[in-house]
């Protein structure tokens, strides 16, 4: 069954802590994406990627890492550096113009 | 001025009742345009495509105006299950970026 999975579901950062999303996508797409959505916002773009070892910063790409080691895999770590993490974090790859389809998200919150 | 605008709502309609809204874009260099469905608390999900000549699925219509610069969907004889936010998406010739608007928001009352 393809899909795009994200984990964990919940997460916890304490202060000071870098935590790493996980994205893994099987759906052979090229392009992967990282976005941030805070309550009753639209989503923001932090950072994508169209091709294995190349990515690009989005519009708030500060406080966030990502790699792209593998066509299938596009983990997000958000750093010490972004003061203000706690937002749902999705995920969502796209191939050959089609939509883009997104994983079931990561909740993150700050203790 | 945004990429992509959105009347918030919210849209409160009664079962039965047929409601639209519309979505404008800046760029007119765009070129593929969706509708995506947010549940609270859920990842978005393609509802449908917009394709220049107007495209239907079942009770929802999907419009596009290029001359303008939007698009709509119309919901026909709504459900309780309509109600959700409803996401509008463009994206430009050979850009890997979309532009999201912010959603507007159904509510269908029994």
């Amino acid at each position: 069954d393809g899909g795009i999975t994200q984990s964990p579901k919940y997460l916890f950062r304490k202060e000071g802590q870098n935590v790493t999303l996980s994205c893994e996508q099987n759906l052979n797409h090229d392009a992967m994406y990282w976005y941030r959505q805070d309550p009753g916002q639209g989503l923001r773009l932090i950072y994508y990627s169209q091709i294995v070892n190349d990515f690009q910063k989005g519009d708030i790409a500060e406080g966030y890492s990502v790699s792209r080691e593998k066509k299938e895999s596009f983990p997000l770590t958000v750093t010490s550096a972004q003061k203000n993490p706690t937002a749902f974090y999705l995920c969502a790859s796209r191939g050959g113009g089609q939509p883009q389809h997104f994983g079931d998200g990561t909740r993150l919150s700050i203790l | 001025r945004k990429e992509v605008e959105q009347d918030p709502g919210p849209f409160n309609v009664p079962e039965g009742a047929t409601v639209a809204f519309n979505c404008t874009y800046s760029n007119s260099a765009s070129q593929s345009f969706f509708w995506y469905r947010q549940d609270c608390r859920k990842e978005p999900k393609l509802l449908m495509s917009v394709y220049s000549s107007g495209n239907e699925d079942g009770r929802f219509t999907a419009q596009l105006n290029r001359a303008s610069q939007y698009i709509s969907l119309l919901i026909r004889d709504s459900k309780l299950s309509d109600s959700a936010t409803y996401l509008c998406v463009v994206n430009r010739a050979n850009d890997y970026k979309l532009s999201f608007g912010a959603g507007t928001t159904v509510t269908v009352r029994a």
